[in-house]
């Protein structure tokens, strides 16, 4: 069967330091991967998408990495401050049709 | 405004009730999403427009669910005879086209007593 797997624990880290998120997929061969951010009563917000021949993507202090063939991503915050404390989404679509199939997302705390 | 608007934001029905919730997608974006959020899970897929057209209605759960987008702009989701297990978020989403980042309203909180 089809699966997205993200962290279902919390992380807890301090601020200064590197977050990092995985999400892991099978049976699906997905063309690219998309991650949110969704604050607690809104909707989720995009943040960056990585096509399935790009290894790499940066925007400032967000990094995403997408290996096709491990079937993961990496979903890195550096220099991680409080008001980067939400839950992240990892999205991806299903080859031919434009629908995303989400994971459960993984919540980040970032303690002061 | 800018982003994606939905509305209404909360919504209570009775068991049996019809609702409507309406989505206000960016002003150019061709293509239009709708998805359910449960507690504590990510969003799952209902149905999607480009333009008027709907390409895909295959995560719709039932056939009391039905969406519509009839001029390519605004698109209104009505779910019929509401059941206890509708309660959720609907979320709505929409994007220049394929592949495209998606962008997505603050949802409506569904209800149903």
């Amino acid at each position: 069967s089809q699966k997205i797997e993200q962290n279902s624990e919390a992380l807890n880290i301090q601020e200064g330091k590197t977050a990092t998120l995985t999400c892991n997929y099978t049976n699906y061969s997905p063309a690219y991967l998309q991650w949110y951010r969704q604050d607690p009563g809104r909707g989720p917000v995009f943040l960056l998408l990585i096509r399935e021949n790009e290894k790499e993507k940066r925007k400032e202090r967000l990094k995403v990495t997408f290996d096709t063939t491990l079937k993961q991503s990496l979903f890195h915050i550096t220099a991680s401050q409080p008001a980067d404390s939400a839950t992240y989404l990892c999205a991806l679509d299903k080859r031919g049709n434009n629908r995303l199939a989400f994971g459960k997302g993984n919540q980040v705390v970032v303690i002061p | 405004g800018a982003g994606v608007s939905q509305s209404p934001r909360y919504k209570v029905a009775k068991r049996g009730q019809d609702v409507a919730l309406r989505c206000d997608p960016i002003s150019g974006h061709v293509s239009l999403f709708w998805y359910q959020q449960a507690l504590g899970q990510g969003p799952e897929f209902l149905t999607y427009f480009q333009n008027e057209a709907q390409l895909d209605k295959s995560g719709l759960p039932s056939d009391r669910f039905f969406a519509e987008r009839p001029e390519g702009s605004v698109s209104t989701l009505k779910i019929q005879r509401t059941q206890q297990e509708d309660s959720a978020v609907y979320l709505c989403a929409s994007s220049l086209g394929p592949e495209q980042p998606q962008h997505f309203g603050d949802g409506t909180r569904l209800s149903i007593l």
